[in-house]
């Protein structure tokens, strides 16, 4: 398996646009975790789903903030309209479910700088 | 609410030296999971080592072990002979299994860990 892939790595956009990021799990895995990287937050959970499955948005910041999970090998999430704030890396991860714990695998990020 | 605490945001070591990275949690659950993830400069998030709750042994991956002391509720990382390689940020993480919902993963604020040769 070519891992968790994410697009785009790099998106620089301007204030007020709407920005898409992209994620394909692991064939297989039933969590899809999505995290904001920042300087001053460090790593902050935004949404998990669970067999496409939203359980907990209690993370993202805003309403400007939606994301999706339309079946088991896609899932997007969506910033609009984007702010300067917003800017950090953005990771995607996936996690088989099991009896025991597994861990979960990342993609590479997706680097946003919102100008 | 669960919680991971970090309290070192960098630390220094001499190359082959063996470094201890803390890490603390907080959590009410009964049956959770800790991990740690390494995260170089390059930007990817690394697998490092797994402890379950029920874990009576204490999880060892090559020259990674996990220190869990669960009446401290701590999770130490060691790692033993420290190479130039290992200059890196490192995360320490939590699940939870709650009984009724699915399980999310936590992350603390991460220790930077630099190698002088």
């Amino acid at each position: 398996d070519a891992g968790v892939i994410q697009s785009p790595r790099h998106e620089v956009t301007e204030m007020g646009q709407e920005v898409t990021l992209r994620c394909k799990p692991i064939s297989g895995h039933d969590y899809l975790f999505w995290y904001r990287q920042t300087m001053m937050r460090g790593l902050e959970l935004l949404i998990y789903f669970n067999n496409n499955v939203p359980i907990d948005d209690s993370g993202m910041p805003e309403d400007r903030f939606s994301a999706k999970m339309p079946n088991a090998s896609f899932s997007t999430l969506k910033i609009q309209p984007s702010e300067p704030r917003d800017s950090a890396v953005y990771f995607c991860a996936s996690r088989l479910d099991r009896d025991r714990d597994t861990e979960a695998f990342f993609g590479q990020g997706t680097r946003l700088t919102v100008v | 609410a669960q919680k991971i605490t970090q309290t070192q945001p960098g630390m220094f070591v001499q190359e082959k030296e063996a470094v201890t990275l803390d890490c603390t949690y907080d959590t009410s659950d009964q049956s959770y999971g800790l991990f740690w993830y390494k995260q170089p400069s390059s930007g990817e998030m690394i697998f490092l080592i797994y402890q379950g709750s029920y874990d009576e042994q204490n999880a060892t991956e090559g020259r990674y072990s996990l220190n869990f002391q669960k009446a401290r509720k701590s999770a130490n990382l060691v790692i033993s002979a420290s190479q130039l390689g290992d200059s890196a940020m490192y995360f320490c993480a939590m699940s939870s299994l709650p009984a009724s919902s699915a399980s999310k993963i936590i992350f603390g604020s991460g220790t930077r860990l630099s190698i002088r040769p």
